[in-house]
């Protein structure tokens, strides 16, 4: 199998500016979930999908994000009117969706910068 | 709710040293629990985990007891490399119908000498 893709690996952006990140799971994964990580921080949970239904949002994820997962394959984050605290990494992670407990297999990260 | 606490770092050993790094997790379920390492420039990578009580997991030299009794997952390996510098995150995976998302610790950075 191939790896958790995610796309861009960075963005710069000015404040106020929409930005929209792909995340690309492992195939006939049907688990996926977004963290975010900040500079010496833990990876915080911020939403989660089981095929195309989002199942479960976090408090973080403020009206300014979005998250979808149309087909139950790729899915995609977008954050509106970006502000200096969203600066962070943000990840995807996916699981087979086959049992409870599973293994997550994160992909390498989007890098935003809000300036 | 849930929450996890790791030794605070960063942790400094030289080549063949004893590593531990502690663990303590809070959790309203009965949670699996794992270590995740992030290497410098890439993504995090499981390390090992375990889903019970007494339960051992282990990986590359690496080992920790899931310790119902003092909500633990101490991390030990008994002679670091340099190779195994990296950030280190205890985390943990409630099944209690939270979706199995994992809550992390901070993280701790290891960095070893040659």
């Amino acid at each position: 199998d191939t790896g958790v893709s995610q796309n861009p690996r960075h963005k710069i952006t000015k404040r106020g500016q929409n930005v929209t990140f792909r995340c690309d799971p492992i195939s006939e994964h049907n688990r996926l979930y977004w963290y975010r990580q900040t500079l010496g921080q833990g990876p915080e949970f911020l939403t989660y999908f089981q095929n195309e239904a989002q199942l479960e949002k976090s408090r973080l994820l403020s009206d300014r994000f979005s998250a979808e997962r149309p087909k139950g394959s790729f899915s995609t984050l977008e954050i509106q009117r970006t502000e200096q605290g969203d600066s962070a990494m943000y990840l995807c992670a996916s699981s087979p969706g086959l049992a409870g407990t599973e293994t997550q297999y994160f992909g390498p990260g989007t890098r935003l910068l809000v300036l | 709710g849930n929450s996890v606490t790791q030794m605070e770092g960063p942790v400094t050993l030289s080549e063949e040293a004893f590593l531990t790094i502690n663990c303590t997790y809070t959790a309203t379920g009965y949670p699996s629990l794992f270590w995740y390492v992030q290497y410098p420039g890439e993504g995090l990578q499981l390390l090992l985990k375990a889903t019970k009580a007494d339960d051992k997991g282990s990986n590359k030299g690496f080992e920790a007891t899931y310790r119902k009794e003092t909500t633990s997952f101490h991390l030990e390996k008994g002679s670091v490399q340099v190779s195994d510098s990296a950030v280190y995150f205890c985390a943990l995976s409630d099944s209690g119908g939270s979706n199995y998302k994992l809550t992390f610790g901070k993280g701790t950075l290891l960095t070893v000498n040659p």
